[in-house]
């Protein structure tokens, strides 16, 4: 059974670093590209970030772009997002998504979610 | 920037047809998903690539995309079914589109 689990969230004052983390299992974790969704409270989904299977390509939301970077360590099948220079409009829940590796991709696994609430 | 647009809600009784639509300029000459989540839980796929169900996902879920139009059709609609669904696309090769959401009432 596919497992993603995030950790890492918490509250940060406006202005402040976080680190969320989501811990892959039960899948070969350096064959599959990986994102970061968000989820602001009591709103829609909202994509955020993407790397490839081998780390080489990234790309944001011009959201988040300059401010978070997704990395990953596959061999210990982790994925990571650096969030800096937290706003209050970059609180949510956090997902990081599996894309499949089909030709016409799509998301076929989510972890549970870690909350970031950015408040003084 | 590629925008898609859905009802904010949908109504419909149980044992009816509720159907969800997704608009966006030439969907349909890209690819559609849609995923579900319920209240408190992490979104699921319930259809990808226009019309395609996940093992696990009931026959009831249906999907199709056409022109400017993808469309989420739930035949029969149980009480389970009520959630949040999205529609999602790919703007280019590296960039995901979500929809806003639909809140599908079970009356």
């Amino acid at each position: 059974q596919v497992r993603l689990v995030e950790s890492g969230g918490g509250v940060v004052q406006p202005g402040r670093s976080l680190r969320l983390s989501c811990a892959a299992s039960e899948f070969t974790f350096s064959f599959y590209t990986l994102h970061w969704v968000r989820q602001a409270p009591g709103k829609g989904l909202e994509w955020v970030a993407v790397i490839s299977s081998d780390g080489r390509n990234r790309y944001y939301a011009d959201s988040v772009k300059g401010r978070f970077t997704i990395s990953r360590d596959n061999s210990k099948n982790t994925l990571f997002l650096q969030m800096n220079s937290l706003r209050a409009e970059d609180a949510a829940v956090y997902y990081c998504a599996r894309e499949t590796v089909e030709a016409i991709p799509y998301f076929d696994y989510w972890g549970q979610g870690t909350l970031v609430t950015v408040s003084s | 920037s590629y925008e898609l647009t859905q009802p904010p809600s949908v109504s419909v009784s149980p044992g009816q047809t509720a159907s969800i639509t997704c608009s966006g300029d030439k969907l349909g000459d890209k690819y559609a998903s849609w995923y579900q989540q319920k209240p408190g839980q992490s979104p699921v796929l319930v259809i990808y690539q226009d019309a395609k169900r996940p093992s696990g996902i009931p026959e009831r879920f249906s999907g199709s995309n056409s022109g400017n139009t993808a469309t989420l059709t739930i035949s029969g609609t149980q009480a389970m079914d009520e959630a949040d669904y999205y529609c999602q696309a790919w703007d280019s090769s590296t960039s995901v589109v979500f929809g806003g959401g639909t809140k599908l009432t079970v009356l």
